[in-house]
């Protein structure tokens, strides 16, 4: 069973959109949850840490359910530049305390 | 804070010669540095774990005799690609945890990656 599972998109939305994306993974054991966001061709940026029972920052809102083991992210008021990769990753990840990757869901917000 | 620097960003070299890529943690100690490779359209994959003054541990069907790692310093560790071949083409991050952040629950900070082609 994968550590994550996230529905990989495109998730095409125009300008000023909410989207959401969700993220289930398969570790009851996971404390932490990072939200990255990766544009093409670049390196993962940290966008938002979760560790209770969710977050917020500015347009972007994460949602923890632990008992369903599940982890969402909201976006409001979509931009252009929006538009990359983004993926869900519990931690701890693995055994050296690395974090271990899926291939995350694709948005693009369109004008 | 918490942020890495990788160099180069990018290399094109010739197949048979080797490449050296540097990952510095800049406002922070790292005495453990993941080396990841991501091919395209594809995740991140973790290479090998890089720790300060002791031997690099490496994942299943990475060899460690061709993607050599130093990390001779609490801000510095290299990765040598030896021998490079077509199929080494990739892009190569590094990535730190501040050492002052002790739990595997704190992220993980990544360098801008190197983009090593081959021919």
């Amino acid at each position: 069973r994968k550590e994550v599972e996230q529905d990989p998109g495109p998730f095409n939305v125009p300008e000023g959109a909410t989207v959401a994306f969700n993220c289930t993974y398969s570790n009851s054991a996971s404390q932490s949850f990072f939200w990255y966001r990766q544009d093409c061709r670049k390196e993962p940026k940290l966008l938002m840490s979760v560790y209770s029972s969710g977050n917020e920052d500015g347009r972007f809102t994460a949602q923890l359910n632990r008992a369903s083991q599940y982890i969402s992210l909201l976006i409001r008021d979509s931009k252009l530049s929006d538009s990359a990769t983004y993926l869900c990753v519990p931690g701890p990840g693995g055994s050296q305390g690395n974090l271990i990757f899926g291939k995350g869901t694709k948005l693009s917000v369109k004008p | 804070g918490a942020v890495v620097s990788q160099h180069p960003s990018w290399v094109i070299c010739k197949s048979g010669t080797s490449v050296k890529i540097e990952c510095r943690s800049l406002d922070f100690q790292a005495t453990t540095m993941f080396w990841y490779r991501q091919f395209p359209k594809q995740s991140l994959m973790l290479m090998a774990t890089s720790n300060e003054g002791s031997k690099a541990t490496y994942e299943q069907g990475v060899e460690k005799d061709k993607f050599l790692i130093n990390h001779a310093s609490l801000t510095l560790s290299t990765l040598t690609v030896t021998s490079a071949h077509p199929e080494d083409s990739s892009f190569y991050i590094c990535s730190a945890r501040d050492a002052r952040i002790s739990s595997y629950n704190s992220p993980l900070h990544f360098g801008n990656g190197t983009r090593l082609t081959v021919t």
